[in-house]
């Protein structure tokens, strides 16, 4: 299984902030990685996918970048909204599998 | 508009089989190009991919639970189901069903999966 390890676990950052998250696979998947965002009690949302294509609807705000083994999920001004838990996830082969997720708060 | 609904008991006993079920409107699960997932969150924790079925009826599975794991597809209803067989309080979680879409890359000829529409989640409690 390819292991995904996502750095920081957690962020405390206030609105308006730069906001860089890290996900490094096991192995190369190439730019196979998704990103998702998820507030409480809420399933998890498609924001990016292909490592740095936005998903349709989705705030530019958000951006994606990395191949191989090292991606990151960028938010440029961080909004009220954006305070949630974020997962990286390869698709590059099954069983899919998903970093430990970010959480990010409001300091 | 995609959307799924998960639905089943909340509560099932040890050593018994989990069953949910994933309604889907707006869309044919038979017309293709999708795949239909299921993924699990135990309270607190990330997300664990347990398998997924293709409109043909092919099935992948994780292979921590391919033992315990059926998934199959009713395509007259417009629905797919989780079976999860002899349960213990590790399978307590919520269970989520998703819909993979396809993304084509013009540029790189490449072809992309993304879990693009979820349903709400359905938490399912194993214990006597």
């Amino acid at each position: 299984d390819v292991q995904m390890t996502q750095s920081p676990s957690s962020l405390s950052t206030s609105v308006g902030d730069r906001v860089t998250i890290t996900c490094r696979a096991s192995q190369s998947i190439s730019n196979y990685l998704n990103w998702y965002q998820q507030k409480p009690g809420k399933a998890p949302k498609l924001l990016i996918y292909a490592a740095s294509s936005l998903q349709s609807g989705v705030s530019s705000r958000f951006s994606g970048s990395g191949s191989g083994t090292d991606f990151t999920l960028t938010i440029s001004s961080l909004q009220p909204e954006d305070f949630a838990t974020y997962y990286c996830q390869q698709s590059y082969s099954t069983p899919y599998t998903f970093g430990l997720g970010t959480k990010v708060e409001i300091k | 508009q995609v959307q799924l609904q998960e639905s089943g008991p909340g509560l099932v006993k040890p050593s018994q089989t989990l069953s949910l079920t994933c309604t889907v409107s707006g869309g044919s699960i038979s017309s293709g190009s999708y795949y239909l997932n299921w993924i699990r969150q135990p309270a607190g924790k990330g997300l664990e991919w347990i398998g997924r079925i293709y409109a043909s009826g092919i099935t992948n599975y994780n292979p921590s639970l391919k033992s315990r794991v059926t998934i199959s597809a009713d395509t007259s209803n417009n629905q797919f189901s989780l079976k999860l067989s002899s349960v213990t309080a590790a399978d307590t979680a919520v269970y989520y069903c998703a819909r993979e879409a396809a993304f084509f890359d013009f540029w790189s000829g490449n072809q992309y999966y993304g879990l693009d529409y979820w349903g709400q989640g359905s938490l399912v409690t194993v214990s006597s």
